[in-house]
């Protein structure tokens, strides 16, 4: 069974800062890993959609990377902001064809 | 293109009561799924339907939950009774058949059973 782990559990940087998010997975058999943010009382917004024969996308500020054979995932963000402050929620897509989330990192960037 | 749509946004019921979500995909999408979200946790799968079709209702507590796909676009998901453990956020999402091009999650709708 797949399971997903997302550390740190919460995150608080001041502002301008880059950072870095980790998503680790138990089975490397995936289809590809999907980096979300969801605001508080609201739904998911996917960011960055990484199929298993990439290592790494990139939109604006936020650059994720996957390395499959070691079952991990990274979420940088560059010039951190304080509308960034949201939780961020890897997921997985496995060979159950079924989307496995982590628990998410709850970020907030002080102004 | 327009998102996926859930309504409604907010329910506040009392436990034993019975509640019922509604979710339209974006068009054109084949699989339809049902999350359940409690505070502070990843969201999980309830039910994935394909088409009209159940693939995975295996999460689904059949005795409380059910789960409709008309037609192949509109779906609800039923509560009944409900229970104060069943406070959580609803998440509908959709994605093409071939799930490589990613999932699409609605806004939810935030369930409070007092």
């Amino acid at each position: 069974k797949q399971e997903v782990t997302q550390i740190p559990a919460a995150l608080s940087v001041p502002e301008g800062e880059n950072l870095v998010l980790n998503c680790s997975f138990t089975d490397s058999a995936i289809y590809n890993l999907q980096w979300f943010r969801q605001d508080p009382g609201k739904g998911l917004t996917s960011l960055l959609l990484i199929q298993s024969s990439q290592r790494e996308q990139t939109s604006g500020r936020l650059n994720a990377s996957l390395d499959k054979s070691s079952g991990r995932s990274t979420l940088y963000i560059a010039a951190s902001q304080p509308g960034d402050s949201a939780t961020y929620l890897c997921a997985v897509l496995g060979s159950a064809r079924q989307l496995t989330f982590g628990s998410g990192t709850q970020l907030t960037v002080l102004p | 293109e327009a998102g996926v749509a859930q309504s409604p946004r907010y329910k506040i019921i009392e436990k034993r009561q019975s509640v019922a979500f509604w979710c339209n995909p974006i068009s054109g999408h084949a699989t339809l799924y049902w999350y359940q979200q409690i505070l502070g946790q990843g969201p999980k799968l309830l039910i994935q339907f394909q088409n009209n079709g159940v693939v995975d209702d295996s999460q689904l507590p059949k005795d409380r939950f059910s789960a409709e796909r008309l037609k192949g676009v509109d779906s609800t998901l039923k509560i009944q009774p409900a229970k104060l453990e069943d406070s959580a956020v609803y998440l509908c999402a959709s994605s093409p058949i071939d799930r490589a091009y990613g999932y699409t999650f609605g806004s939810g709708t935030r369930l409070t059973v007092v």
